[in-house]
């Protein structure tokens, strides 16, 4: 079955500090990927998508990711975080259904950031 | 333009209470989608919409019914509250174009079954 992994449920970093989220899948064909952002209260946000083509993939707010297909990992990173990044990332993969898709997520990992 | 508008924000029921969720979107999106939040579960799909008048089943669909009516509207109800539906749900648009698709969220509304 499909599914997705994010290993870290927290990750604590410093401000100005890099960061690097894990995401696992599991998918037998070339996967949509997808990073969303939820600040607290709030709804989901768009980070950055993978559809096709090169591999590293830049987004919203400094972040980008990675696309390894034989680790499948698509791991987000940003070379120096600040305070207002602390939020919950969910690492999402397509699964098609008619002309479009459904989401499946993984499990979220909380950004803490130290001052 | 308000993007996508979730009625209403909190909601507290007891169990074997009905209520009616809306999810409205302005943006001429095609297909709709409703999701619940639970903690360290990420997002699950309950059912979804690929038009006008079409609805599907998602992972967890048992307990809710959904209807779409109207484009822009697409209602998620709760005919006999349980205690294991306190969550958070999200409803999601999209365009319809499965190559460039991104999904929009709303706010969320946070509901507890007592």
């Amino acid at each position: 079955a499909q599914s997705v992994t994010q290993p870290d449920i927290h990750i604590t970093v410093s401000e100005g500090a890099s960061l690097e989220l894990r995401c696992n899948y599991s998918y037998g064909a070339t996967p949509y990927l997808f990073w969303y952002v939820q600040s607290p209260g709030q709804g989901l946000q768009l980070l950055l998508k993978y559809f096709s083509g090169d591999t590293l993939v830049q987004g919203i707010k400094g972040f980008e990711a990675e696309f390894k297909r034989s680790q499948s990992s698509f791991n987000l990173r940003k070379p120096s975080v600040h305070w207002s990044d602390a939020a919950e990332y969910f690492c999402a993969v397509a699964l098609g259904v008619d002309s479009s898709y459904k989401l499946i997520f993984g499990s979220g990992t909380r950004l803490l950031v130290r001052p | 333009n308000a993007g996508v508008t979730q009625t209403p924000k909190f909601r507290v029921l007891k169990t074997g209470q009905s209520m009616t969720l809306l999810c409205a979107q302005d943006m001429n999106h095609e297909y709709m989608y409703w999701y619940r939040q639970d903690p360290g579960m990420g997002l699950r799909l309950i059912h979804y919409s690929v038009g006008e008048g079409t609805t599907a089943k998602g992972e967890v669909p048992d307990g809710y019914n959904v209807s779409r009516l109207k484009k822009q509207n697409f209602l998620l109800g709760l005919e006999s509250a349980a205690p294991s539906q306190t969550s958070v749900y999200f409803c999601a648009t999209a365009m319809g174009d499965r190559h460039t698709d991104t999904q929009y969220f709303g706010p969320g509304t946070r509901l507890t079954v007592l």
